[in-house]
C-alpha cells in the first residue's frame, strides 16, 4: 500500500504555543483529510481538502493541500491542553475509495 | 451529523470462539464501510471495504474468511472474527462514507478493543 510519511512523530510543547505538523506521500493524492484520535477511541475528522494550494481552517486548526498534490501540512495555533492527543492524515488517490493513513504525529501539550 | 457508532466498546473472549462487531452510521446511509485494525502506538491499518449489498474487497493478507464482513443495509455492517486467537487482540475501528458526504470523507466509530485470551 501507499507509505504517508508523517513528521514529527512526536512532540512536546508549552500550551500557547503553535504547532505544525506535515505529511508526505511519493505518490500525487485528490484529496487529503486530517483526523485527531485520543486514547480508546475513534479518530474524529478535523479538516477536508479537496484541491492542490487550498487552505482550509477550522478554529484554531489549518491545513493546506500542498501544491505538489503529495504532501498536506497541518498548523494548530494557540494550543491549549485539550489538544492532545495523535493526529492522523490520510491521502485519497485519484481513483477507488481508500484512504491511506499517516503514521500519525503525537502531541502532548505542557500546562 | 455523520454519526456512527460501534458495538460492543469493548469485548474479552476466549481463544477458538468468534465474536462480532457491529458498526452503525446513525444519521445518514453509508454506501460503503471500512473496516481498520490499530495496534497500540500505531497507525490504523485497512482491513477491507465493504459496499452495500456486496461482496467485501479485502486487503492483502487479510483472510477474508476469518474476518467476515456482512453490509446487509445502509446503516449496518458487521464484522465477525471466528475462530479468534491472542494475535488477532486489537482495536477495531470502522468507518462510513455515504451520499451526503460528496468529499469522500470517512467517519469513524469509537472502535472495539477486542481481547482474546
Amino acid at each position: 500500500g501507499q507509505q504517508l510519511n508523517q513528521s514529527p512523530q512526536s512532540m512536546f510543547i508549552q500550551e500557547g504555543e503553535d504547532v505544525s505538523m506535515n505529511c508526505t506521500s511519493s505518490s500525487i493524492f485528490n484529496t487529503w483529510l486530517w483526523y485527531k484520535q485520543e486514547p480508546g477511541e475513534g479518530p474524529v475528522l478535523l479538516i477536508a481538502l479537496y484541491k492542490a494550494g487550498e487552505l482550509t481552517s477550522n478554529g484554531r486548526l489549518t491545513a493546506q493541500f500542498g501544491i505538489t498534490r503529495k504532501d498536506s501540512f497541518l498548523n494548530i495555533s494557540a494550543s491549549i491542553p485539550s489538544d492532545v492527543g495523535i493526529y492522523f492524515c490520510a491521502g485519497q488517490l485519484g481513483t477507488g475509495n481508500q484512504f491511506y493513513f499517516g503514521t500519525g504525529t503525537s502531541l502532548t501539550v505542557i500546562p | 451529523g455523520a454519526v456512527v457508532s460501534q458495538h460492543p466498546s469493548w469485548v474479552i473472549c476466549k481463544s477458538g470462539t468468534s465474536v462480532k462487531i457491529e458498526c452503525r452510521s446513525l444519521d445518514f446511509q453509508a454506501t460503503t464501510m471500512f473496516w481498520y485494525r490499530q495496534f497500540p502506538k500505531q497507525s490504523l491499518m485497512l482491513m477491507a471495504t465493504s459496499n452495500e449489498g456486496s461482496k467485501a474487497t479485502y486487503e492483502q493478507g487479510v483472510e477474508k474468511d476469518k474476518f467476515l464482513i456482512n453490509h446487509a443495509s445502509l446503516t449496518l455492517s458487521t464484522l465477525t472474527v471466528t475462530s479468534a486467537h491472542p494475535e488477532d487482540s486489537s482495536f477495531y475501528i470502522c468507518s462510513a462514507r455515504g451520499l451526503d458526504h460528496p468529499g469522500n470523507e470517512q467517519f469513524f466509530g469509537p472502535g472495539t478493543r477486542l481481547t482474546v485470551l
